[in-house]
C-alpha cells in the first residue's frame, strides 16, 4: 500500500548512459515533483507537475527530462549521464488547491543514482 | 525569496532528554513553514505544519513546534526523545508569493545515545 513508489531503489550506470526513473503515487494528489538530494542533504526542486502539466522547471541541464503520462505517474529521464549527476533523487506528491506546495509532501523513499 | 537555515548541523541527546531543533527563516510575510524527517534510506516524512492561527502546532510522534514571528523563528521540540527518533531532519519555508515551492534548509542530524 506505498502511497509514493519510486523504481528503482538504487541505479548505478557507467557516464553517458541513459537511464530513466519512474514514479507513481496512489493517493489522488494532483501534483507531483522531482527533488534532487546531493551527497550534503540539500534538497532542491528540479521539477513539477500539475495534472499532467509541467508547472515548475528549475535550472536542470535539459539532459533531464521528466514525463507524465497521468496525474499518477511521473517518471525522469536522464540523457547523457555524467558523475555530478550521482545523488538521490526523490519524488514527492501533493494535493495543491490555490497553494502550491503549501500542504506538505508525501515523498517517495528515494532512488540512489551512481555514475561511475 | 524566502530562505530557510538550521544552525545546527549535528545535535546529540540522550535518550528520555528532551529535544529541540532550530528553525529560522527569512521571509517578509507570514510563511508557511514544515519540518520533515528523513530516517536513513528513506524518503522524508512530514512532522508538522504551520499555515496560521495557533502559533504552537502539534504533530505526529509526539513533536511540535512554535512559531515565533520577532525571533523568526520555527523551532521543533519534543519532551522525551527515543532511539528511534535518530534521523535528519528538515525544516522548509514557502511563501505566498512566486510559485509557493518550498525552500529547505540544511538538515539537522539527530544522534540519540542510550
Amino acid at each position: 500500500d506505498t502511497a509514493v513508489s519510486q523504481t528503482p531503489k538504487y541505479l548505478v550506470t557507467q557516464m553517458g548512459n541513459d537511464k530513466s526513473i519512474k514514479c507513481e503515487q496512489n493517493l489522488g494528489h494532483d501534483t507531483m515533483y522531482w527533488y534532487k538530494q546531493d551527497s550534503k542533504k540539500f534538497l532542491k526542486i528540479m521539477f513539477s507537475y500539475n495534472n499532467k502539466e509541467l508547472i515548475i522547471n528549475e535550472t536542470v541541464p535539459n539532459r533531464f527530462s521528466p514525463k507524465s503520462p497521468d496525474k499518477a505517474h511521473l517518471n525522469l529521464h536522464i540523457n547523457s549521464l555524467e558523475l555530478g549527476d550521482s545523488a538521490v533523487y526523490f519524488c514527492a506528491s501533493s494535493q495543491e488547491g490555490t497553494v502550491l506546495g503549501g500542504y506538505g509532501y508525501t515523498f517517495g523513499s528515494g532512488t540512489r543514482l551512481t555514475v561511475v | 525569496a524566502q530562505s530557510v537555515t538550521q544552525p545546527d548541523i549535528h545535535i546529540t541527546v540522550s535518550e528520555g532528554a528532551s529535544l529541540e531543533l532550530r528553525c529560522n527563516y527569512s521571509y517578509g510575510a507570514t510563511p508557511y513553514l514544515f519540518w520533515y524527517v528523513q530516517s536513513p534510506g528513506q524518503g522524508l516524512q512530514l512532522l508538522l505544519k504551520y499555515f496560521s492561527g495557533d502559533t504552537l502546532v502539534q504533530g505526529i510522534k509526539g513533536f511540535e513546534a512554535e512559531f515565533k514571528r520577532s525571533q523568526s523563528s520555527f523551532n521543533l521540540r519534543k519532551p522525551s526523545v527515543h532511539w528511534s527518533d535518530a534521523a535528519e531532519y528538515f525544516c522548509a519555508v514557502g511563501a505566498a508569493g512566486g510559485s509557493y515551492i518550498p525552500t529547505f534548509g540544511r538538515g539537522t542530524s539527530l544522534i540519540v545515545h542510550p
